[in-house]
């Protein structure tokens, strides 16, 4: 069964600073992988997704990930925090019919 | 607005009476999901469509939950003699068959 897991319920960072939120994944088929960014009191965004194609994939708000078989990892960052990031991000997987298994989700904190 | 509509975004209810939800998908996509997200969790699944088919249901929904999507194109959610525990915002998503999921804003239900 295919599983995600993100590290850390929360990350705070200063505002300027490396974002880096860690996802890991258990799949037995090659994944699609997915960041998503939910702000209060709203749906959930796509960030951007992993397909098979370029291990190093770019997405909206300067965010990217790396995708790393060995590590089963998918972690996103960001060189340089913005207050406008704050917000809470979820990390998924498809399954073989698209339907995506999703982390708990970090809350990303950003000081002054 | 081409993006997936919710409606309505709030909904307040005693406990024991019924409440019907609404999505309207993207156009052309011809999957449709729907979740629930409590405080502090991620989106927890309940059930998808594709086209007017509902093809899976969480074992999680209970009989009181029920959904449709007669034409394929839009969808109703609707739980029946709410209950404390159904407080929470329920999410809807549109793809196509093989594309990321697209969220609309949620409705976020409080039983009193």
């Amino acid at each position: 069964a295919q599983s995600v897991t993100q590290l850390g319920s929360h990350v705070s960072v200063s505002e300027g600073a490396l974002v880096l939120l860690r996802c890991n994944y258990s799949s037995s088929v090659p994944p699609y992988l997915f960041w998503y960014v939910q702000y209060p009191n709203q749906g959930l965004q796509l960030l951007l997704k992993y397909t098979s194609a370029a291990t190093l994939v770019k997405g909206i708000n300067g965010f990217e990930a790396e995708f790393k078989k060995s590590e089963t990892s998918f972690h996103l960052t960001k060189p340089s925090a913005h207050m406008s990031d704050a917000a809470e991000y979820f990390c998924a997987v498809s399954d073989r019919n698209y339907q995506l298994i999703w982390g708990a989700g970090t809350k990303l904190i950003i000081k002054p | 607005d081409t993006g997936v509509s919710q409606d309505p975004r709030h909904k307040i209810t005693k406990r024991g009476q019924n409440v019907t939800f609404r999505c309207d998908p993207i156009s052309e996509h011809n999957r449709l999901y729907w979740y629930r997200q409590t405080l502090g969790q991620g989106p927890e699944f309940l059930t998808y469509f594709q086209n007017e088919a509902q093809l899976e249901k969480s074992r999680l929904l209970s009989d009181r939950f029920s959904a449709e999507r007669p034409k394929g194109s839009f969808s109703t959610l609707e739980i029946q003699r709410t209950e404390q525990g159904d407080s929470a915002m329920y999410l809807c998503a549109s793809s196509l068959e093989a594309g990321p999921q697209h969220f609309g804003d949620g409705t976020r239900l409080s039983i009193l």
